[in-house]
Protein backbone atom coordinates (compact mmCIF):
# COMPACT_ATOMS: atom_id res chain seq x y z
CA UNK A 1 0.00 0.00 0.00
CA UNK A 2 0.82 3.26 -0.53
CA UNK A 3 2.92 5.50 2.53
CA UNK A 4 2.49 8.83 0.90
CA UNK A 5 -0.54 9.91 -1.44
CA UNK A 6 -0.48 12.80 -3.13
CA UNK A 7 -3.74 13.18 -5.29
CA UNK A 8 -2.67 16.70 -7.45
CA UNK A 9 -0.90 15.95 -9.75
CA UNK A 10 -0.61 19.41 -11.61
CA UNK A 11 -2.12 21.95 -9.66
CA UNK A 12 -2.81 25.75 -11.32
CA UNK A 13 -2.92 29.36 -8.93
CA UNK A 14 -2.29 32.83 -9.99
CA UNK A 15 -0.19 34.66 -8.21
CA UNK A 16 -0.41 36.17 -4.68
CA UNK A 17 -3.13 33.85 -4.45
CA UNK A 18 -3.14 31.13 -1.54
CA UNK A 19 -2.62 27.39 -2.83
CA UNK A 20 -3.05 24.17 -0.75
CA UNK A 21 -1.13 20.98 -2.25
CA UNK A 22 -2.50 17.81 -0.55
CA UNK A 23 -0.74 15.13 1.50
CA UNK A 24 -2.30 11.69 2.86
CA UNK A 25 -0.06 9.17 4.31
CA UNK A 26 -0.25 5.94 5.80
CA UNK A 27 1.40 4.47 8.99
CA UNK A 28 0.50 2.63 12.52
CA UNK A 29 4.18 3.83 13.60
CA UNK A 30 3.45 6.43 16.55
CA UNK A 31 6.42 8.15 16.01
CA UNK A 32 7.13 9.83 12.20
CA UNK A 33 8.26 12.92 10.89
CA UNK A 34 6.66 14.62 7.57
CA UNK A 35 8.41 16.42 5.34
CA UNK A 36 7.63 18.85 2.15
CA UNK A 37 10.17 19.48 -0.84
CA UNK A 38 10.33 21.73 -3.44
CA UNK A 39 11.99 20.56 -6.63
CA UNK A 40 12.71 23.39 -9.48
CA UNK A 41 13.13 22.06 -12.89
CA UNK A 42 17.28 22.50 -11.78
CA UNK A 43 16.60 19.24 -9.89
CA UNK A 44 17.61 20.02 -6.22
CA UNK A 45 15.28 18.81 -4.02
CA UNK A 46 14.83 22.15 -1.50
CA UNK A 47 13.15 21.60 1.74
CA UNK A 48 10.52 23.89 2.72
CA UNK A 49 8.97 22.45 6.19
CA UNK A 50 8.67 19.55 8.81
CA UNK A 51 5.75 18.56 11.03
CA UNK A 52 6.48 15.73 13.62
CA UNK A 53 3.58 13.49 14.81
CA UNK A 54 3.96 14.53 18.50
CA UNK A 55 4.04 18.62 17.81
CA UNK A 56 0.79 19.64 18.64
CA UNK A 57 1.10 23.28 16.87
CA UNK A 58 1.09 23.29 12.83
CA UNK A 59 4.13 23.82 11.47
CA UNK A 60 5.12 27.35 9.89
CA UNK A 61 7.88 28.28 7.73
CA UNK A 62 7.38 32.12 6.67
CA UNK A 63 5.23 31.65 3.41
CA UNK A 64 4.52 27.83 3.88
CA UNK A 65 2.51 26.10 6.43
CA UNK A 66 1.28 22.45 7.11
CA UNK A 67 -2.01 22.06 7.97
CA UNK A 68 -1.51 18.59 10.13
CA UNK A 69 -4.61 16.58 10.96
CA UNK A 70 -3.40 13.56 12.71
CA UNK A 71 -6.39 11.95 12.71
CA UNK A 72 -7.16 12.00 9.24
CA UNK A 73 -3.51 11.32 8.49
CA UNK A 74 -2.95 14.62 5.94
CA UNK A 75 -0.20 16.82 5.91
CA UNK A 76 -1.08 19.67 3.34
CA UNK A 77 1.01 22.53 2.37
CA UNK A 78 -0.14 25.36 2.10
CA UNK A 79 1.63 28.46 0.40
CA UNK A 80 0.42 31.93 0.87
CA UNK A 81 0.88 35.29 -1.79
CA UNK A 82 2.05 32.56 -4.33
CA UNK A 83 4.91 34.03 -6.60
CA UNK A 84 6.44 32.79 -10.41
CA UNK A 85 9.27 31.44 -8.16
CA UNK A 86 6.90 29.04 -6.58
CA UNK A 87 6.27 27.06 -9.72
CA UNK A 88 7.89 23.73 -9.29
CA UNK A 89 7.70 20.27 -8.60
CA UNK A 90 6.53 19.73 -4.76
CA UNK A 91 6.98 16.16 -2.40
CA UNK A 92 5.83 15.15 0.41
CA UNK A 93 8.00 12.80 2.57
CA UNK A 94 7.42 10.86 5.66
CA UNK A 95 10.54 9.06 7.57
CA UNK A 96 9.32 6.76 10.52
CA UNK A 97 11.02 6.13 13.83
CA UNK A 98 11.04 2.41 13.12
CA UNK A 99 12.37 0.41 10.62
CA UNK A 100 15.34 1.64 8.80
CA UNK A 101 16.30 4.79 10.21
CA UNK A 102 17.23 7.32 7.47
CA UNK A 103 15.34 6.08 5.05
CA UNK A 104 11.97 8.04 3.62
CA UNK A 105 9.06 7.57 1.53
CA UNK A 106 8.54 10.29 -0.95
CA UNK A 107 4.73 10.54 -2.71
CA UNK A 108 4.28 11.42 -6.20
CA UNK A 109 4.48 14.82 -6.43
CA UNK A 110 2.24 17.59 -7.58
CA UNK A 111 3.41 20.28 -9.87
CA UNK A 112 2.72 24.09 -9.25
CA UNK A 113 2.24 26.40 -12.06
CA UNK A 114 1.95 30.06 -10.50
CA UNK A 115 0.24 32.29 -13.90
CA UNK A 116 0.91 36.23 -13.36
CA UNK B 1 28.64 26.23 3.82
CA UNK B 2 25.31 24.45 3.81
CA UNK B 3 25.47 23.26 0.20
CA UNK B 4 26.12 19.51 -1.20
CA UNK B 5 27.84 19.68 -4.20
CA UNK B 6 27.21 16.99 -6.64
CA UNK B 7 29.50 16.90 -10.11
CA UNK B 8 29.33 16.50 -13.05
CA UNK B 9 26.17 18.04 -13.51
CA UNK B 10 25.95 16.23 -16.58
CA UNK B 11 26.97 12.96 -17.81
CA UNK B 12 26.60 10.70 -20.71
CA UNK B 13 28.23 7.74 -21.06
CA UNK B 14 27.87 4.33 -23.15
CA UNK B 15 27.22 1.09 -21.83
CA UNK B 16 30.77 -0.30 -21.62
CA UNK B 17 31.85 2.52 -19.82
CA UNK B 18 33.37 3.10 -16.57
CA UNK B 19 32.37 6.34 -14.43
CA UNK B 20 32.06 7.81 -11.41
CA UNK B 21 29.18 10.68 -9.68
CA UNK B 22 30.80 12.37 -6.38
CA UNK B 23 29.27 13.95 -4.19
CA UNK B 24 30.57 16.13 -1.15
CA UNK B 25 29.41 18.22 1.52
CA UNK B 26 31.10 20.08 4.60
CA UNK B 27 28.34 20.23 7.18
CA UNK B 28 29.47 17.85 8.94
CA UNK B 29 26.71 15.54 8.33
CA UNK B 30 27.15 12.40 8.77
CA UNK B 31 24.86 9.99 6.85
CA UNK B 32 24.91 10.83 2.93
CA UNK B 33 22.46 9.37 0.39
CA UNK B 34 22.11 8.23 -3.38
CA UNK B 35 18.84 8.94 -4.88
CA UNK B 36 17.70 7.96 -8.44
CA UNK B 37 14.77 9.85 -9.98
CA UNK B 38 13.29 9.29 -13.15
CA UNK B 39 11.23 12.46 -14.95
CA UNK B 40 8.22 13.35 -13.23
CA UNK B 41 8.63 10.16 -10.38
CA UNK B 42 9.28 11.12 -6.89
CA UNK B 43 13.33 9.97 -5.71
CA UNK B 44 14.03 6.39 -5.26
CA UNK B 45 16.16 5.81 -2.61
CA UNK B 46 19.25 3.43 -3.89
CA UNK B 47 22.37 3.65 -0.87
CA UNK B 48 22.40 5.23 3.03
CA UNK B 49 25.72 5.82 4.41
CA UNK B 50 25.74 6.24 8.06
CA UNK B 51 29.03 7.14 10.00
CA UNK B 52 30.48 6.27 6.83
CA UNK B 53 29.73 2.57 6.84
CA UNK B 54 27.06 1.75 4.44
CA UNK B 55 23.60 1.38 6.32
CA UNK B 56 21.06 0.70 3.37
CA UNK B 57 21.43 -0.83 0.20
CA UNK B 58 17.99 -1.05 -1.17
CA UNK B 59 18.53 -4.06 -3.88
CA UNK B 60 20.39 -2.34 -5.86
CA UNK B 61 22.21 -3.89 -9.45
CA UNK B 62 25.77 -4.49 -8.63
CA UNK B 63 26.50 -2.08 -11.89
CA UNK B 64 26.28 0.67 -9.46
CA UNK B 65 28.88 0.50 -6.86
CA UNK B 66 28.67 3.14 -3.52
CA UNK B 67 31.93 4.43 -1.99
CA UNK B 68 32.12 6.62 1.00
CA UNK B 69 35.76 7.53 1.38
CA UNK B 70 35.65 9.49 4.55
CA UNK B 71 32.06 11.81 6.35
CA UNK B 72 32.63 14.68 3.66
CA UNK B 73 32.68 12.90 0.46
CA UNK B 74 30.60 10.22 -1.16
CA UNK B 75 31.01 8.59 -4.67
CA UNK B 76 29.08 6.73 -7.25
CA UNK B 77 30.98 4.06 -9.11
CA UNK B 78 29.23 2.91 -12.69
CA UNK B 79 29.84 0.70 -14.85
CA UNK B 80 28.08 -1.29 -17.54
CA UNK B 81 25.07 0.45 -16.95
CA UNK B 82 21.92 0.33 -19.32
CA UNK B 83 19.75 3.24 -21.21
CA UNK B 84 16.97 2.62 -18.65
CA UNK B 85 19.55 3.58 -15.95
CA UNK B 86 19.44 7.36 -17.39
CA UNK B 87 18.20 9.81 -14.74
CA UNK B 88 18.76 12.33 -12.09
CA UNK B 89 20.70 10.88 -10.16
CA UNK B 90 20.81 12.53 -6.36
CA UNK B 91 22.90 12.97 -3.60
CA UNK B 92 21.70 14.37 0.03
CA UNK B 93 23.02 14.17 3.65
CA UNK B 94 21.92 15.07 7.29
CA UNK B 95 23.10 14.96 10.94
CA UNK B 96 22.06 11.60 11.08
CA UNK B 97 20.43 8.58 9.47
CA UNK B 98 18.60 7.75 12.68
CA UNK B 99 16.59 9.94 15.22
CA UNK B 100 15.89 12.94 16.09
CA UNK B 101 13.10 12.55 13.32
CA UNK B 102 13.05 16.31 12.65
CA UNK B 103 16.91 16.04 10.61
CA UNK B 104 15.59 17.16 7.35
CA UNK B 105 17.95 15.74 4.44
CA UNK B 106 20.41 18.57 2.12
CA UNK B 107 20.00 17.66 -2.07
CA UNK B 108 22.55 18.17 -3.78
CA UNK B 109 21.18 19.42 -7.57
CA UNK B 110 21.75 16.23 -8.75
CA UNK B 111 23.69 14.52 -11.84
CA UNK B 112 21.70 14.17 -14.63
CA UNK B 113 22.85 10.48 -16.55
CA UNK B 114 22.03 9.62 -19.82
CA UNK B 115 23.41 5.80 -21.09
CA UNK B 116 23.91 5.03 -24.59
Amino acid sequence: AQKITQTQPGMFVQEKEAVTLDCTYDTSDPSYGLFWYKQPSSGEMIFLIYQGSYDQQNATEGRYSLNFQKARKSANLVISASQLGDSAMYFCAMREARGNAGKSTFGDGTTLTVKP
Amino acid sequence: DTEVTQTPKHLVMGMTNKKSLKCEQHMGHRAMYWYKQKAKKPPELMFVYSYEKLSINESVPSRFSPECPNSSLLNLHLHALQPEDSALYLCASSPSGGLPMNTEAFFGQGTRLTVV
